[in-house]
């Protein structure tokens, strides 16, 4: 299986909205409605942003959503911050009912 | 709280096995659905999915490391351990454990990681 394509870097001013896409293939992300998508400060722990495509664990910022069209996903994050600023990763379960993950992208608030 | 927390070895050489434990707390590895997965990453580079254990004892590995990984669980000691065979320098990443909840196959809560070095 081969990683899920993201941009290697997204950019934003403060208070605008970016969006980072994650292609994978009919065998995964079009396949399934199980893409999650992750932040990850360096040095700590990745944290669970939006599962099953769309839903938001408790305690995460309205401000994070995601969507999916085809083996397309996207998250969007509206309202940039400064705390915004990390890598995010795409995971997608498979057709194998292995996952995988993206190669991540790399936000930086301007 | 699910709280999960990696231990090892820092240093192992080439060749040699890997073997990491991975302690949680707050839930239980023998409820339906429950399923503990190992993460690992690289220095500077990407997230990669490695090996994931049901409750049930259902194990699902990555399709490349599938011939050197073994994934176990204790369940009375709230533990899962994972070896990794014939270890070599591009192995060097730090591995974490990760908690998948009944309802939805993503990680719901992760460990900090540990880092493993591979060097003679």
């Amino acid at each position: 299986q081969s990683a899920l394509t993201q941009p290697a870097s997204v950019s934003g001013s403060p208070g605008q909205s970016i969006t980072i896409s994650c292609t994978g293939t009919s065998s995964d992300v079009g396949g399934y409605n199980y893409v999650s998508w992750y932040q990850h400060h360096p040095g700590k722990a990745p944290k669970l942003m939006i599962y099953d495509v769309s839903d938001r664990p408790s305690g995460v910022s309205n401000r994070f959503s995601g969507s999916k069209s085809g083996n397309r996903a996207s998250l969007t994050i509206s309202g940039l911050q400064a705390e915004d600023e990390a890598d995010y990763y795409c995971s997608s379960y498979t057709s194998s009912n292995t996952w995988v993950f993206g190669g991540g992208t790399k936000l930086t608030v301007l | 709280q699910i709280t999960l927390k990696e231990s090892g070895p820092t240093l192992v050489k080439p060749t040699q096995t890997l073997t990491l434990t991975c302690t949680f707390s707050g839930f239980s590895l023998s409820t339906t659905g429950v399923g503990v997965g190992w993460i690992r990453q690289p220095p500077g580079k990407a997230l990669e999915w490695l090996a994931l254990i049901y409750w049930d004892d259902d194990k699902r590995y990555s399709p490349s490391l599938k011939s050197r990984l073994t994934i176990t669980k204790d369940t009375s000691k709230n533990q899962v351990v994972l070896t990794m065979t014939n270890m070599d320098p591009v192995d060097t990443a730090t591995y974490h454990c990760a908690h998948r909840g009944w309802s939805s196959p993503a990680f719901d809560f992760w460990g900090q990681g540990t880092l493993v070095t591979v060097s003679s």
